[in-house]
């Protein structure tokens, strides 16, 4: 069973329109969760960060933990061309030593003007 | 804004020589990370680095991988001898501290690793 399982998609979606991208996960022991967004042969850039459950909010993005059933969203309202990107999910647990992330695979996203 | 910068942005070795990737993290971080991203698929962890010593590393992270911080500023990856499989992107990424939003991640835009 992978760790962090999120759809490669590509998704492609109007300007305007409300975008859902999700992951799930398998180590109840993740507390860090976190989106990042990368364009083509770029590093990753970060967008949202959670600790543990709940909503969090910046802009026109959202972020949501749910640990319960292992499952994070990021939620982007009024989408523009400029959000076209690959979106990933990363997530870390706590405790001493490193805090090293694991990823998901990321999922495309086109915005079509 | 500060920023963590890597060098060079493209790197063409061949087979079996030795290469050295050049990060300088945010001067006020204390724990340096690199990644690996192969052509289509996730970034994986390699190793993280505090107080001047390997936290943690993966099992990607065999003996032909090192790192080291040789002065204040610099980070470094040495792969001491190259195999076709190693070309991929590799991103260095520095954190303020462990917990809470210090264990924010920054990474670097990349080197890209091309082994022929």
């Amino acid at each position: 069973q992978k760790e962090v399982e999120q759809d490669p998609g590509p998704l492609s979606v109007p300007e305007g329109a409300i975008v859902s991208l999700n992951c799930t996960y398998s180590n109840s022991a993740f507390q860090y969760f976190m989106w990042y967004r990368q364009y083509s042969r770029k590093g990753p850039e970060l967008l949202m960060y959670t600790y543990s459950s709940g909503n969090k909010e910046d802009g026109r993005f959202t972020a949501q933990v749910d640990k319960s059933s292992k499952y994070i969203s990021l939620f982007i309202r009024d989408s523009q061309p400029s959000d076209s990107a690959t979106y990933l999910c990363a997530m870390s647990a706590s405790g001493a030593g490193s805090y090293q992330l694991t990823f998901g695979k990321g999922t495309k996203l086109s915005v079509i003007p | 804004e500060p920023e963590v910068t890597q060098t060079p942005s493209h790197q063409v070795t061949q087979m079996g020589q030795e290469v050295i990737l050049r990060c300088v993290p945010i001067s006020n971080h204390l724990y340096f990370y690199w990644y690996r991203q192969i052509l289509g698929q996730k970034v994986e962890f390699l190793v993280s680095f505090y107080n001047n010593e390997i936290s943690e590393k993966s099992e990607i992270f065999d003996d032909q991988f090192s790192v080291e911080r040789p002065d204040g500023s610099n980070f470094t990856l040495k792969i001491r001898s190259t195999k076709l499989e190693d070309s991929a992107m590799y991103f260095c990424a520095s954190s303020e501290a462990s917990g809470g939003t210090g264990n924010i991640q920054y990474f670097g835009a990349g080197t890209r690793l091309s082994v022929l």
